[in-house]
Parts: structure tokens; sequence; C-alpha cells
């Protein structure tokens, strides 16, 4: 069974503040995740892709990826309003099949 | 550069008729993938193909069909439409760096 997990929220807070946001996946052989931010009514759109164990850094976004433990995590520093959407991780499973959280929204209270 | 255009937007269908969703990308992709998403919920994979004459099951396939005659085009068939297919509909594609680009959508109501 493949499955994605996150907390659908919603999560708030204020503006200038760190967002946390977490994603644990249930089959060890992944080995691409991505996470995606989509505002009400829009497509999803790529914030980051994270491959190897550790940390990856893009601008206010860092990506956080454990595979012993099947965690894959997003801090966005410095939120603003702006960032407040839907927040989807994916995991890539062999065979280019992609399989998606159900989603935590975020809201940046200015 | 359009990337991956579904059309229709919108669309209303009553039980048991038939459609089609389009979905064309312009980038050459191999992958291709057809979504839904339930209000509030994440994407549930409904069919993906790896090339031309290829397509496979995702998690959710019962009452859809799919064909790709061509790298570009990935039409997505529902045969008797029913309420519970009541959904937004997400095409993507993926090029070598496992990337997905996602199409604006298709928003269909079955009544």
């Amino acid at each position: 069974q493949k499955e994605v997990e996150q907390n659908s929220g919603p999560l708030s807070v204020p503006e200038g503040a760190i967002a946390s946001l977490n994603c644990t996946y249930s089959d060890r052989v992944s080995q691409s995740f991505f996470w995606y931010r989509q505002y009400s009514g829009k497509s999803p759109e790529l914030i980051m892709s994270i491959y190897s164990n550790g940390d990856k850094e893009d601008g206010r976004f860092t990506a956080q990826l454990n595979k012993a433990s099947q965690y894959v995590s997003l801090l966005i520093r410095d939120s603003q309003p702006s960032d407040s959407a839907t927040y989807l991780c994916a995991v890539n499973y062999p065979g280019n099949q992609f399989y998606f959280g159900t989603g935590t929204s975020l809201t940046v209270i200015p | 550069n359009a990337g991956v255009t579904q059309t229709p937007k919108f669309r209303i269908l009553k039980i048991g008729q038939s459609m089609t969703l389009q979905c064309t990308q312009d980038m050459n992709h191999n992958y291709m993938y057809w979504y839904r998403q339930d209000p509030g919920m994440g994407l549930k994979l409904i069919y993906y193909s790896v090339g031309a004459g290829i397509t496979d099951k995702g998690e959710v396939p019962n009452g859809y069909n799919v064909s790709r005659s061509t790298t570009e085009d990935f039409p997505l068939r529902l045969e008797l439409a029913a309420p519970s297919q009541t959904s937004v509909y997400f095409c993507a594609s993926t090029g070598g760096a496992d990337i997905q680009y996602f199409g604006a959508g298709t928003r269909l109501s079955v009544l």
C-alpha cells in the first residue's frame, strides 16, 4: 500500500514566522520527493524537490528528507500572507507513479 | 510555450452521459498522468502513460478509460457518468527530472 500522510491542518502562523509542514510515506523504495503549493481553485505548482537525505534550501524554503524515518518536511521562513495555500507532499514510486498526500492548509496572518 | 493544456475548463454532465476530457502537452514529455481531486483532498492517480501506446492504471481507475496514440495527447474518457465522478481533474506530464507540470484542470459536475 502506497501511502503519503500529511497533517491536514489548518496551520496558522503570524507573518514573519516559520511554518513547518510534515509528511510521512509508507514505501521505502521511494527515491524522489516533492512539495507542491496549490492556491484555491488553481493547479499545483512545484516548490521543491529533494532526492537525498538532509536539507535542501531554496530562498525562504527548506526541504528536509530522512529516508530512514520515511519523513519529509518543508520549512517556510519569514512567512508571508502570499504563502497562504495548501501544500501537497508527493512521492515518486518506481515506475514514475506519483502519490500525493491530502495536503496541509496554511494561513499566514498579517 | 503552452505547457499542458486541458479542455474543457468546466462541464456539467447528467448521470449516464459520456464525455472525453482532453489533455495536450507540447514539451515532448514521455510520461503523462490523470488525477482527480475531491474537495479538501489530495490528488488521486487515475491512469498514467509512459509513452505513446502504453497506459496503466493508477489508484482509482474504475469508470475511466484512456488512450495514448501520440506523445502529445492523453485523453480521459468517462463512459457512464456517475455522481461519484464529480471532481476536479488534472492532467500532468513529466520529463526526465521527475518534475510534474500540471494543466489548469477541468471542473466536472455530474447531476
